[in-house]
């Protein structure tokens, strides 16, 4: 079956420390999104692409980075983790005009 | 900007009762309009969507929303709820672009169901 894996599940890190959190999907989806979900915040919308090469910044996208190189990646980035960006990390991917299908998250913790 | 309300953040409600949880949008054109559900330690995934037509949707799991263009909201709503209906729900709005899949989201509402 078609489905969309992440990794880490869960990682702990340093503050300054280069972390990349990683999004596969089976699908052949061209649309690829990276949401952080905060208590209080519900989801925001980080890095976006909507095909090979392209990539958009989110509302959120300060401290952070992607790129796409295939259909099926969209690894993201924290050049300098902060304290700021414990959260937990959700990649979704679509067809356009299609539903959002989500990953089950990445918990990542910086010290 | 785009933003969506999703006034309570937590309901608790008996088993077999009916339950709505409550969301508005703000804008003034056209959306679309989404009902996504997290499980514990799980995914989203998504309940039901309005796109267009009919202003009544109906969902998976017996759920269904009212998409109210006058009022700007698009409330959830369960006959009778299920222990099993535990969980968070997020509604979304699409970016004013027009684009059904960048999706903006509400803070969520938790579904707390008691025996």
């Amino acid at each position: 079956d078609a489905e969309i894996t992440q990794s880490p599940r869960h990682k702990i890190t340093e503050t300054g420390r280069q972390v990349t959190l990683a999004c596969h999907q089976t699908w052949n989806h061209n649309n690829m999104f990276w949401y952080r979900q905060d208590l209080g915040h519900g989801l925001r919308l980080i890095h976006y692409s909507y095909g090979v090469q392209d990539t958009n910044k989110g509302e959120v996208s300060d401290g952070y980075s992607v790129s796409r190189s295939n259909t099926e990646d969209l690894p993201l980035t924290l050049e300098s983790a902060a304290s700021s960006q414990t959260s937990v990390y959700f990649c979704a991917s679509s067809v356009s005009g299609g539903e959002l299908f989500f990953g089950e998250g990445s918990r990542l913790t910086v010290l | 900007a785009q933003s969506v309300t999703q006034l309570d953040s937590q309901v608790p409600v008996f088993e077999e009762a009916p339950v709505e949880l409550r969301c508005n949008y703000s804008s003034s054109v056209s959306v679309y309009l989404f009902w996504y559900v997290q499980y514990p330690n799980q995914g989203l995934q998504l309940l039901l969507k309005y796109l267009s037509g009919s202003t009544l949707v109906k969902g998976i799991n017996g759920f269904e929303a009212e998409f109210n263009k006058s009022q700007t909201s698009f409330h959830l709503r369960k006959p009778s709820v299920h222990i099993s209906d535990t969980a968070e729900y997020f509604c979304a709005v699409s970016d004013p672009g027009g684009a059904t899949n960048k999706l903006i989201f509400g803070t969520g509402t938790l579904l707390a169901v008691q025996p």
